[in-house]
């Protein structure tokens, strides 16, 4: 199965920069990289995808590495309303429409 | 406004008694399923399904039941609850494509004692 890999929880400083990493080394060629976040009470909600290239949008950046085995989230400056549980998944119509989702990464951000 | 709704939000309930939990999306979205959610564990996909009377088990079927007669809508079915299935439940909903981005309800809690 095609599996991600994320760390189980990361620690930031308001206003500071944040990377948070996901390693995926089976995906397929097409395949994209998306990344959700989960604040406390809440279901999953988009941050951003990407296949190649490195991506931005006004909530993160998306890094890929050149061998798409690994990717990193980035956000610019952590904010308290950033902390929250963040999944790299793989596009579905992977293994006939299973998502996959990552054990996720909890960011707590320090005032 | 682009929203997967889910009713009910709580409920609590008894051993063997029959549940269902609805889903809906006014996206016009192909693909929807149900999720899990259980301290420690993330979430784990029940079913799918990625189109009307299509479905298929996810990680974690056993227990459940699912149907997807109209393209808006995809109930879970709790034919006889246990109390390891209290959780919390999400449905999600998307486009056909691997760019399309996934849409998840607010949730349910259930509960059964």
């Amino acid at each position: 199965d095609a599996k991600t890999t994320q760390p189980n929880s990361m620690e930031s400083n308001e206003e500071e920069p944040v990377h948070l990493p996901c390693n995926h080394s089976t995906i397929s060629g097409t395949d994209y990289i998306h990344w959700y976040r989960q604040l406390p009470s809440q279901g999953p909600e988009y941050v951003i995808h990407g296949l190649t290239s490195n991506v931005n949008n006004r909530m993160a950046s998306l890094a890929i590495a050149e061998d798409r085995k690994s990717s990193t989230l980035i956000l610019h400056r952590a904010t308290l309303r950033d902390a929250a549980v963040y999944y790299c998944i793989l596009p579905f119509y992977n293994q006939g429409g299973k998502l996959i989702f990552g054990q996720g990464t909890e960011l707590s951000v320090k005032p | 406004e682009a929203q997967v709704t889910q009713n009910p939000r709580y409920l609590i309930t008894v051993t063997g008694k029959k549940l269902t939990v609805t889903c809906s999306q006014n996206m016009n979205h192909e693909y929807m399923s149900w999720y899990r959610q259980d301290p420690g564990l993330g979430l784990r996909q029940i079913y799918y399904s990625m189109n009307v009377e299509v479905t298929d088990k996810g990680d974690v079927p056993e227990g459940y039941k699912v149907s997807r007669k109209e393209k808006r809508n995809f109930p879970l079915i709790l034919e006889s609850p246990s109390p390891n299935q209290t959780s919390l439940y999400f449905c999600a909903s998307s486009g056909y494509t691997s760019t399309d981005t996934q849409y998840f309800g607010p949730g349910t809690r259930l509960t059964v004692l």
